[in-house]
């Protein structure tokens, strides 16, 4: 059991270029995020998705597009780089517990991250 | 909106010492809270979660958390740290999605 892997580990891009992280689990979980972290802010909520097909929007997800083709596979896509999205970003996974008002007690669980430079 | 304090960026103790690190909630609904570990150039473990069963969790490596709603606090303490320990902290409240606090970065002195 792999858990949740992340491609690329780290990547340098210069301003205005594109391209896509991608998050995959092995652990047939359905929810999946996809989060930034940055000094003194913690972890921020880019996207996230609840199934095979479905995306929604975070905290910040202004510049960043996702798609959840496969229901192991979260990519996270950046059209057009700029420097305010150097971070590093990590992607999760989880699978809902409980029942009635108990429902979504998940657990996320978390890739090693991918250290993104823009310059 | 759910949202987390966690109050000092940075905590150091010395080995043996009790660890207390803070974290104080706001949440319109009953919050499902959780407290992960980050080591260095790693993601993020659950370190435990409470999830209304009871008020004193016991999670993994010695470390325990406290739920108190009249303080709407869930601080994560351990009886005596120890040098393995050292890594930033973060507490987690769960509503719609996951809002994590800006971190406490442990220290632990010889």
């Amino acid at each position: 059991n792999a858990g949740v892997t992340q491609t690329p580990k780290f990547r340098v891009l210069k301003t205005g270029q594109s391209m896509t992280l991608l998050c995959a689990q092995d652990m047939n979980h359905e929810y999946m995020y996809w989060y930034r972290q940055d000094p003194g802010m913690g972890l921020r909520l880019i996207h996230y998705s609840v199934g095979e097909g479905t995306t929604a929007k975070g905290e910040v997800p202004d510049g960043y597009n996702v798609s959840r083709l496969k229901k192991q596979n979260f990519l996270l896509g950046l059209e057009s780089a700029a420097p305010s999205q150097t971070s590093v970003y990590f992607c999760a996974s989880g699978q809902a517990r409980g029942v009635g008002q108990y429902y979504n007690q998940e657990t996320q669980y978390f890739g090693p991250g991918t250290r993104l430079l823009v310059l | 909106a759910q949202s987390v304090t966690q109050l000092g960026s940075h905590v150091s103790v010395s080995e043996g010492a009790l660890v207390l690190l803070r974290c104080n909630y706001s949440s319109s609904v009953p919050p499902y809270l959780f407290w992960y570990v980050q080591y260095p150039n790693q993601g993020l473990q659950l370190l435990l979660k409470y999830t209304s069963a009871a008020t004193l969790v016991k999670g993994i490596n010695g470390f325990e958390a406290e739920f108190k709603k009249s303080e709407t606090s869930f601080h994560l303490t351990k009886p005596s740290a120890h040098m393995s320990d050292a890594a930033e902290y973060f507490c987690a409240v769960k509503g719609n999605d996951m809002r994590f606090g800006a971190g406490t970065r442990l220290t632990v002195k010889p």
